[in-house]
C-alpha cells in the first residue's frame, strides 16, 4: 500500500517568505507527527496530531510555525517569515495508534533551504 | 538536556562481523525503545523494538538488548552486510507523553565488503 507522502521534496525560499509543507499519511493512521532534522543532528519533535486535534504543540520553535490537519488525514506545516535557521529536512510520520510499540512510518521529508 | 544519547557518531565494521550500536537514556518513564534505519534522501524506517519490561528482542540478524538499571540499550547486527550501511537512530517512547518518540542523534554504520 501507499506510504507516507510529503511534498514538495525540496523547497528553496528566500528569507522572509512563507512556506507550506504537506503530508499525506497512511490511510487509517490516527496519529501524525512532524519532526525536523537539521544537518548532523537527530530528529527534533515539532508537533503531534491525534485525529484533527493537536494535543502537543510543545516542539514548535516559535510562533512563526503552525500546523493543521483536516479530515483526520492530510496535514500542512506552515512556516511564516522564514529564517535561515529554519533550513532543515522536515519529516512527517504517521502511526496506527500513538501508544505501545506501534512504530512511526516516515515520509521521505521536505528539504527546506532558506537563502 | 538530551534524554536519548548515541555517543558514537560513526562505526565501521567488516562484512560478516558483528555490529554493535549503543544508546543511553535518562528518562525512566520510557515504555518502549525502537531502532530506525535511515538511508540518504529517505525517511527513517522501523527496524526493531523492545518493551521496557523485556531485556532482549530478536528478529533475524537483529537483536536489541535492554539494561534498565544502566539505562542502556544496544542493537546487534550479525552477520553485518554492506546493505546495512545506513544511519541508525535509537528512539524512546513515553506513553504518558502522547506516545511521543524522542530520538538520539544517530550512528552512521559503514559495513566494508
Amino acid at each position: 500500500g501507499a506510504g507516507v507522502s510529503q511534498s514538495p521534496s525540496n523547497k528553496v525560499t528566500e528569507k522572509g517568505k512563507d512556506v507550506e509543507l504537506r503530508c499525506d499519511p497512511i490511510s487509517g493512521h490516527t496519529a501524525l507527527y512532524w519532526y525536523r532534522q537539521s544537518l548532523g543532528q537527530g530528529l527534533e519533535f515539532l508537533i503531534y496530531f491525534q485525529g484533527n486535534s493537536a494535543p502537543d504543540k510543545s516542539g514548535l520553535p516559535s510562533d512563526r510555525f503552525s500546523a493543521e490537519r483536516t479530515g483526520g488525514s492530510v496535514s500542512t506545516l506552515t512556516i511564516q517569515r522564514t529564517q535561515q535557521e529554519d533550513s532543515a529536512v522536515y519529516l512527517c510520520a504517521s502511526s496506527l495508534i500513538r501508544t505501545g510499540n506501534s512504530p512511526l512510518h516516515f515520509g521521505n521529508g521536505t528539504r527546506l533551504t532558506v537563502t | 538536556d538530551q534524554q536519548v544519547k548515541q555517543n558514537s557518531p560513526s562505526l565501521s565494521v567488516q562484512e560478516g562481523r558483528i555490529s554493535i550500536l549503543n544508546c543511553d537514556y535518562t528518562n525512566s518513564m520510557f515504555d518502549y525503545f525502537l531502532w530506525y534505519k535511515k538511508y540518504p534522501a529517505e525517511g527513517p524506517t522501523f527496524l526493531i523494538s523492545i518493551s521496557s519490561i523485556k531485556d532482549k528482542n530478536e528478529d533475524g540478524r537483529f537483536t536489541v538488548f535492554l539494561n534498565k538499571s544502566a539505562k542502556h540499550l544496544s542493537l546487534h547486527i550479525v552477520p553485518s552486510q554492506p546493505g546495512d550501511s545506513a544511519v541508525y537512530f535509537c528512539a524512546a517512547k513515553d506513553d504518558t507523553n502522547a506516545g511521543k518518540s524522542t530520538f538520539g542523534d544517530g550512528t552512521t554504520l559503514t559495513v566494508k565488503p
